[in-house]
């Protein structure tokens, strides 16, 4: 069966640090990839999708950046945090275009 | 813009009754719905989808209604109990994007 893993899980960094948030699917290949961010209190925003190895789509821009360095590895980057960054990140996968099934997520605060 | 909707933010559920959340979406060319639930701290889970061929869709104690006329979406949750305190999100599913709504959080009273 497949699963998916976020870490950290959570998450505290001062305004201006870097950041990488990493995702992994277990159990699939070539899967479709996606970054959400998802507010309190709010529904979730899509940040990145990723159909295949180095290729990102970015739906919101942002001082956020994705890269897929493997076929089941996802990561979430900022070079330097905004207090406006703080939220809970989800990670999700799926087969095609079809259901997606989402990870634990990592719950981030900038301070 | 095109997008998926909740009716309300919030539904308090004696337990043992029956819960209804609903979902309005206003693109009539989506034909696939979902269904997630989410408890605090935790990602979104799969409980139930339903694709636009179809106006039901049964599960373990959930049933999804859609109805293409009016475009509304809804989620029956059967003899709610205290775990299935959460809020619930509806998703349009589109290539590649889904729309999800704010969600609905639903309360189980003891």
């Amino acid at each position: 069966s497949q699963t998916i893993h976020q870490w950290p899980a959570t998450l505290v960094q001062p305004v201006g640090s870097p950041l990488s948030l990493e995702c992994t699917v277990e159990g699939t290949s070539n899967p479709n990839l996606y970054w959400y961010r998802q507010a309190a209190g709010r529904g979730l925003q899509l940040l990145f999708y990723s159909v295949g190895i180095g290729q990102i789509s970015s739906e919101v821009p942002q001082n956020l950046s994705a890269s897929r360095p493997q076929d089941r590895q996802f990561i979430l980057s900022s070079k330097k945090l905004l207090l406006s960054d703080s939220g809970f990140y989800l990670c999700a996968w799926s087969e095609s275009a079809d259901t997606q099934y989402f990870g634990p997520g990592t719950r981030l605060t900038v301070l | 813009g095109e997008s998926v909707g909740l009716h309300l933010p919030t539904l308090s559920v004696q337990e043992g009754d029956n819960s209804i959340i609903n979902c309005a979406y206003s693109n009539s060319a989506s034909d696939y719905f979902i269904w997630y639930k989410q408890e605090s701290g935790k990602g979104p889970q799969f409980i139930i989808d339903i694709r636009s061929n179809m106006d039901k869709r049964q599960g373990q104690r959930v049933t999804v209604l859609l109805n293409k006329t009016v475009k509304h979406l809804s989620l029956q949750i059967a003899a709610t109990q205290p775990g299935d305190s959460a809020v619930y999100f509806c998703a349009e599913i589109r290539p590649l994007w889904v729309s999800f709504g704010a969600g609905t959080t639903v309360t189980v009273r003891a």
